[in-house]
């Protein structure tokens, strides 16, 4: 069985970094072919693609936040961080990661919900 | 603005069957990207419901299933039940700027 839970803080405050990650088990990070995403939510909105981590290392970045993300992974430990610097409160969201499948996301994890407010 | 285009809404009685159309453009859907579809139940996080155009994961019922044409895809729910009532949203990949996965802006199906 395949899982993912997201996990950070609930509360930021504008300007501050955000750091979420993504533990999952079920698959491994180091086969060829796998990938893990990060997408969000905003209250009552669709889904927003943010990033995406390959086996290989090969990185993703929605080109609308770019500049302002980074996502890593560790293999040994089923993990994959996603940072979001100079957080708004627009990035109010839930916060979701994701095991790619095929060119889609199966399954997603819980989900997060971020809070920006000073 | 998404790049995928759903209606906001529709609505069906029980029994009945209901689509829900996602319109993109020449950079996802007519570009040849597979599109997939999700069902979102309030508080839930989204579940895949139909990937690569048409294909169902294990566990989905034959209700669902999707098709696509052109710069559109289509998700049709047959006898609709009362736990069909939820948001669904459609995916794809689109190349324009660098490429990004892109999602459609979701539709609420109401059932009456």
């Amino acid at each position: 069985q395949i899982t993912l839970k997201e996990s950070g803080p609930t509360l930021v405050k504008p300007t501050q970094t955000l750091t979420l990650t993504c533990t999952f088990s079920g698959f491994s990070l180091s086969t060829s072919g796998v990938g893990v995403g990060w997408i969000r939510q905003p209250p009552g909105k669709a889904p927003e693609w943010l990033a995406l981590i390959y086996w290989n290392d090969d990185k993703r970045y929605s080109p609308f936040l770019k500049s302002r993300l980074t996502i890593t992974k560790d293999t040994s430990k089923n993990q994959v961080v996603l940072t979001m610097t100079n957080m708004d409160q627009v990035d109010t969201a839930t916060y979701f990661c994701a095991r790619m499948y095929s060119s889609g996301w199966n399954p997603w994890g819980q989900g997060t919900l971020v809070t920006v407010s000073s | 603005q998404s790049l995928l285009t759903q209606p906001p809404s529709v609505s069906g009685a029980p029994g009945q069957r209901v689509t829900i159309s996602c319109t993109g453009s020449s950079s996802n859907i007519g570009a040849g990207y597979d599109v997939h579809w999700y069902q979102q139940l309030p508080g839930t996080a989204p579940r895949l419901l139909i990937y690569n155009d048409n294909k169902r994961p294990s566990g989905v019922p034959d209700r669902f299933s999707g098709s696509k044409s052109g710069t559109s895809a289509s998700l049709a729910i047959t006898g609709l039940q009362a736990e069909d009532e939820a948001h669904y949203y459609c995916q794809s990949y689109d190349r324009s700027l660098s490429g990004a996965w892109v999602f459609g802006g979701g539709t609420k199906l109401t059932v009456l």
